[in-house]
This record gives structure tokens, sequence and C-alpha cells, in this order.
């Protein structure tokens, strides 16, 4: 009955490749987020979807696309991978943008070679 | 854009000491949360705070939305082996309407048995 669940757990690809991670949650929540972790441990936001629409789109290479098929879902897509795009991603939701908590999911090791 | 800084970046101590971390801003922020991350998993929320002034607590933890709307402390008392991780502050400004979380550097909690 996890919460927010992503796949894959870990990642690891060559420079260039196209890849995909997967987040859904069961919570019944209207906005889901990603978010980016990097080596010194430091969370950013990357996108926020409210209701499949996007709604935060930080300054993200646009090698980096969201995409919602509903609201229980909210993919990562990265193209043209690079080695700096290594990182821990993480997918969140919350019951709607505002004030409410946001629950984590565990986290994609992206690792490119 | 928005700061946030906290303190101290990492911290050795022995069991069943106490423990106190702080956020800092130089903007102001509606709402104040305490996260922790342990290892290969994503932040889980310990405190929220949406007050100035407010003081709440959960179990041996204790958290405080300063009076200037610009800093936040978490104490964590008499800790014990498994507090260890790394703890998060992150705030939302008042500009913001979309659930954009500012996250702190995270403070690292090492606890000696």
């Amino acid at each position: 009955d996890t919460a927010v669940s992503q796949t894959p757990k870990y990642l690891v690809t060559q420079m260039g490749n196209d890849k995909s991670i997967k987040c859904e949650q069961n919570l019944g929540h209207d906005t889901m987020y990603w978010y980016k972790q990097d080596s010194k441990k430091f969370l950013k936001i990357m996108f926020s979807y409210n209701n499949k629409e996007l709604i935060i789109n930080e300054t993200v290479p646009n090698r980096f696309s969201p995409k919602s098929p509903d609201k229980a879902h909210l993919n990562l897509h990265i193209n043209s991978l690079e080695l700096g795009d290594s990182a821990v991603y993480f997918c969140a939701s919350s019951q709607d943008g505002w004030t409410d908590t946001q629950y984590f999911g565990p986290g994609t090791r992206l690792t490119v070679l | 854009g928005q700061q946030l800084n906290q303190s101290p970046q990492s911290m050795f101590i022995q069991e069943g000491e106490d423990v106190s971390m702080n956020c800092t801003s130089s903007s102001i922020f509606n709402t104040w949360l305490w996260y922790k991350q342990d290892p290969g998993e994503g932040p889980v929320l310990l405190i929220a705070l949406y007050k100035a002034g407010e003081l709440t607590s959960n179990g041996r933890l204790t958290a405080q939305f300063g009076i200037t709307r610009k800093d936040s402390f978490l104490n964590i008392s008499a800790s014990i082996p498994s507090d260890v991780g790394i703890y998060f502050c992150a705030g939302q400004g008042p500009s913001s309407n979309t659930g954009k979380l500012i996250f702190g550097q995270g403070t690292t909690l090492q606890v000696k048995p």
C-alpha cells in the first residue's frame, strides 16, 4: 500500500540515451512534483502538476519533459542524457498545490556514464 | 530567489544528547516544514508550522516558527541511534500559490551509541 511509488529505483545508462522514470500515487492527491537531489543532497523542485496541468516549471533543460496521463501519475522523460544529470530524482504529491503536506517517493538514483 | 540557510551542516553526537538545528532566510515564509531523510529513502515530514511563533512537538521533536517569519528551529531531545539521517527545513513563501517548497541544505546527524 505504498503511497508514492517510483520505478526504477536505480537507473544506470550511457550518455546520450533517453530514459523515463515513472511515478504513481495512490493517495488521491491532485498535485504531483518532481525534485532533483544532487550529490551534495540539495533538493530542488523541477516540475509540479495539478490535475494533469503544469503549474511549476523551474529552469530545467528542455531535455526533461514531464508527462501526466492522469492525476495519479507523473512520469519524467529525459532525452540525450548528460553526465550532469546524475542525481537522485524524487517524485512527491500533495492534496493540492498550496500549503498541504508533500509526500515523497523513495527516489530513483540515476547514474549517467 | 528565496534561499534558506540551514545549520549546522553536520553533527556527530553521543546517544542521549539533545540536538538543535536551525534555518534562516532573508525573506519571510508562510509555512515552515521539517523533513527527515533516511539513507536510500525519500524525505518524510516530521513537523509542519503555519503561524509565526508557533511551537509544535512530535514526540522527542520540537520545532518553532520564528516570530519574524524568517527562521525556524528543530530540537531533538535524548537522541537515539535511529535519529541518524539528514534533516531538512523547507519553507513556502507568501508569494507562492503553487506549493513550491524551498529546501535548506540539510543537517546530517550521526549518533554514536
